[in-house]
């Protein structure tokens, strides 16, 4: 089954403790982004990766870091993670950039919280 | 600025009946427009995708509609379901620099 795949699901975690999100695509796809969702807002890019050892800023890249050494993993790192990181995070992955209309794939989420 | 914007915020409906969900976008140079439907806890999953030249898609009781010239695009849900019930989301990508800009959703409650 095609599927992307993120853990934990639920974390709580304390100011300033390194902390790592895992995301695993299963569809060969050469694009993968993470994404953040707050109440009120939709969801905003924080980095994204066209290829293996390439990846990118988004829209709200401050306070995260990522890396893509394979093609099927793409983790989420918060080396000091601060209550304003307290989200719901998507991984996504796609076969091309979505802005070429091809179909998105969502992990099922990470419900973070900082404290 | 790019921006996408949705209404209503929020919607509840009794099962059976229709309903129309609209978003107007800013998004420019215009590439596609996707809807999304997200389930509580879960992650999005394309409902519809459409381009410049196409004005409706469908996808089972799910028909959306696009209008590049006003920039509004409308998702019209028939019969409606207790599992209807969700987030609906409108995605808009532009060509130029590879934007893609989510609307913050419309809250969509269905009732028995």
């Amino acid at each position: 089954e095609a599927q992307v795949t993120q853990n934990p699901r639920y974390l709580i975690t304390v100011t300033g403790k390194k902390l790592t999100v895992t995301c695993s695509q299963n569809m060969n796809h050469e694009y993968m982004s993470w994404y953040r969702q707050d109440p009120g807002l939709g969801l905003r890019q924080i980095y994204y990766s066209m290829n293996v050892e390439v990846t990118d800023k988004g829209d709200v890249p401050e306070g995260y870091k990522v890396s893509r050494k394979e093609k099927r993993n793409f983790p989420l790192i918060l080396e000091s993670p601060s209550p304003n990181q307290t989200s719901l995070y998507f991984c996504a992955s796609s076969l091309t950039p979505v802005v070429t209309g091809t179909e998105a794939f969502f992990g099922q989420g990470t419900r973070l919280t900082v404290v | 600025k790019n921006q996408v914007e949705q209404s209503p915020q929020s919607l509840i409906i009794l099962e059976g009946k229709n309903c129309t969900l609209q978003c107007n976008y800013t998004v420019s140079p215009f590439s596609n427009l996707r809807w999304y439907k997200q389930d509580t806890g879960r992650g999005p999953v394309s409902l519809t995708i459409m381009t410049f030249s196409e004005n409706t898609k469908s996808n089972g009781r799910y028909t959306a509609t696009l209008d590049a010239d006003t920039k509004q695009s409308s998702l019209h849900i028939t019969a409606s379901q207790l599992s209807d019930s969700a987030s609906y989301i409108c995605v808009v990508s532009a060509t130029g620099g590879f934007k893609t800009i989510f609307g913050a959703g419309t809250r969509l409650f269905v009732k028995a």
